[in-house]
C-alpha cells in the first residue's frame, strides 16, 4: 500500500460543477503539495500546505494534520481544468512521496 | 526565460546504449532532484542533490549516475539502457519545500 493515497483515481465532471479530490497519507510530513500535470506533460505546483487552508482563484486546498488528510477543491470547474492532480508529501530530509494522481476530465 | 530546463525533450535509443539527460536551473536553488514517471504516470524520486552533494538515492540501479558540475546543473547519465528505463524523467528544484519542475524528458528504449 502506497504511503500516499488519492481518491478518486478518475473523475469526470460537467462544466460548472464543484470538484473535490482527496489525499490521505500515513507518514509524518513537513509539508503537503498539490501538483497539476496537463496532458502536455508539464508539472506545475499549485499549493504547498503545512496547516489550514489556502485559496488561489477557483482552487482551494485544505489539510487536517491530525487526520492526515488533505483535499483539493475546484469551484466552477472548466474544461481547461482537465489534468492529472497529484498529491505529494515531504517527509523531511529532501524526500518526497507522490500519490498516484487523480485524472480529471471536465466536459463542456 | 525558463526557470528549469531539460534537454533533450525526447530521446529514443536502443538497449545497451549510454545516454545523458541535462538539467539546468536559473533560480539559484540549492536543492535539485531527478524523478522518474512510469507509464502509469506514477512519479518516484530517484536522486536528491543539495549544494552538489547527493542526499538521497532511492534504490536506483547504479547504471544511473547523477552528475552536478555546478550548482545550476544536475545531469543524469544512464549506462547500458534497458527497456524498463523507458519513462519520462523530470528534473526539479526546491526552495523551502516548494518544487519547480522541468518540462520532462521522454526516454524510449527500443
Amino acid at each position: 500500500k502506497n504511503e500516499v493515497e488519492q481518491s478518486p483515481q478518475n473523475l469526470t465532471a460537467q462544466e460548472g460543477e464543484f470538484i473535490t479530490i482527496n489525499c490521505s497519507y500515513s507518514v509524518g510530513i513537513s509539508a503537503l503539495h498539490w501538483l497539476q500535470q496537463h496532458p502536455g506533460g508539464g508539472i506545475v505546483s499549485l499549493f504547498m500546505l503545512s496547516s489550514g487552508k489556502k485559496k488561489h482563484g477557483r482552487l482551494i486546498a485544505t489539510i487536517n494534520i491530525q487526520e492526515k488528510h488533505s483535499s483539493l477543491h475546484i469551484t466552477a470547474s472548466h474544461p481547461r481544468d482537465s489534468a492529472v492532480y497529484i498529491c505529494a508529501v515531504n517527509t523531511g530530509g529532501f524526500k518526497t512521496i507522490f500519490g498516484a494522481g487523480t485524472r480529471l476530465f471536465v466536459k463542456a | 526565460d525558463t526557470a528549469v530546463s531539460q534537454t533533450p525533450k525526447y530521446l529514443v535509443t536502443q538497449m545497451g546504449n549510454d545516454k545523458s539527460i541535462k538539467c539546468e536551473q536559473n533560480l539559484g536553488h540549492d536543492t535539485m532532484y531527478w524523478y522518474k514517471q512510469d507509464s502509469k504516470k506514477f512519479l518516484k524520486i530517484m536522486f536528491s542533490y543539495n549544494n552538489k552533494e547527493l542526499i538521497i538515492n532511492e534504490t536506483v540501479p547504479n547504471r544511473f549516475s547523477p552528475k552536478s558540475p555546478d550548482k545550476a546543473h544536475l545531469n543524469l547519465h544512464i549506462n547500458s539502457l534497458e527497456l524498463g528505463d523507458s519513462a519520462v524523467y523530470f528534473c526539479a528544484t526546491d526552495r523551502g519545500g516548494e518544487q519547480y519542475f522541468g518540462p520532462g524528458t521522454r526516454l524510449t528504449v527500443t
